[in-house]
């Protein structure tokens, strides 16, 4: 079965600075998909961004982006210039191609500081 | 554009009272759908999905069930509430074969 680990469970990092989230996954498939979801205070699941296993270039979104390292199964999410709005918890998810469900990381809870 | 909504928002129920958590798709036809539940402080579990009417997959055997009665509706439900039912429930949407889900607003359901 596929896991999906998050190792930070909370962060914090000052306004207009840089942050990396780490997660890691395993599975023995080759091809699959990974996400970054982010969970403000509303708790409302946002998607930030989405990463094709098959695809070498990392995925950004604005001041979002990943560094995915398929060998390491490894997928991290940096967040630049750090707005007080960026203050959530962010998961990690993984799935497989087609309609499998996600499986979701535990989130790691980041507070930026003004 | 497609949206997702849930009701209600928030739900006090007593133990051993019955349950119904409804989630409705608009914009987009033959979605498969999801129910998770997020315990306070703590990750998503999922409870069940459906990739259409009347087919429902269980991923966690408990007290829950989840219906389908049309294509963009998914029920979830109990008959008898425990304490341990008390949570943030979430439905979510995707596009058959595309993987990123879309999430409604969530209930946040108390059992006392």
């Amino acid at each position: 079965a596929q896991t999906v680990t998050q190792s930070q469970p909370e962060m914090s990092v000052q306004e207009a600075e840089t942050v990396t989230l780490s997660c890691t996954y395993d599975t023995s498939e080759s091809n699959y998909y990974l996400f970054w979801y982010k969970q403000p205070p509303s708790r409302q699941m946002i998607l930030v961004i989405r990463q094709e296993a098959y695809k070498q270039q990392n995925a950004t979104e604005n001041r979002f982006s990943v560094n995915f390292q398929k060998a390491a199964k490894s997928f991290s999410l940096k967040i630049s210039d750090s707005q007080l709005g960026d203050t959530a918890m962010y998961f990690c998810a993984f799935s497989n191609s087609g309609n499998t469900p996600l499986v979701f990381g535990k989130g790691t809870r980041l507070s930026v500081i003004a | 554009s497609q949206t997702i909504h849930q009701w209600p928002a928030t739900l006090v129920q007593p133990v051993g009272s019955p349950l119904s958590l409804e989630c409705t798709v608009e914009g987009t036809s033959n979605p498969n759908l999801y129910w998770y539940r997020q315990a306070a402080g703590r990750g998503l579990q999922l409870l069940f999905y459906s990739v259409g009417i009347g087919q429902i997959s269980s991923e966690v055997p408990q007290n829950l069930s989840a219906s389908r009665p049309q294509d963009r509706q998914f029920i979830l439900s109990s008959k008898k509430l425990l304490l341990s039912d008390s949570g943030f429930y979430l439905c979510a949407w995707s596009v058959p074969g595309r993987n990123e889900q879309f999430f409604g607003p969530g209930t946040r359901l108390t059992v006392l």
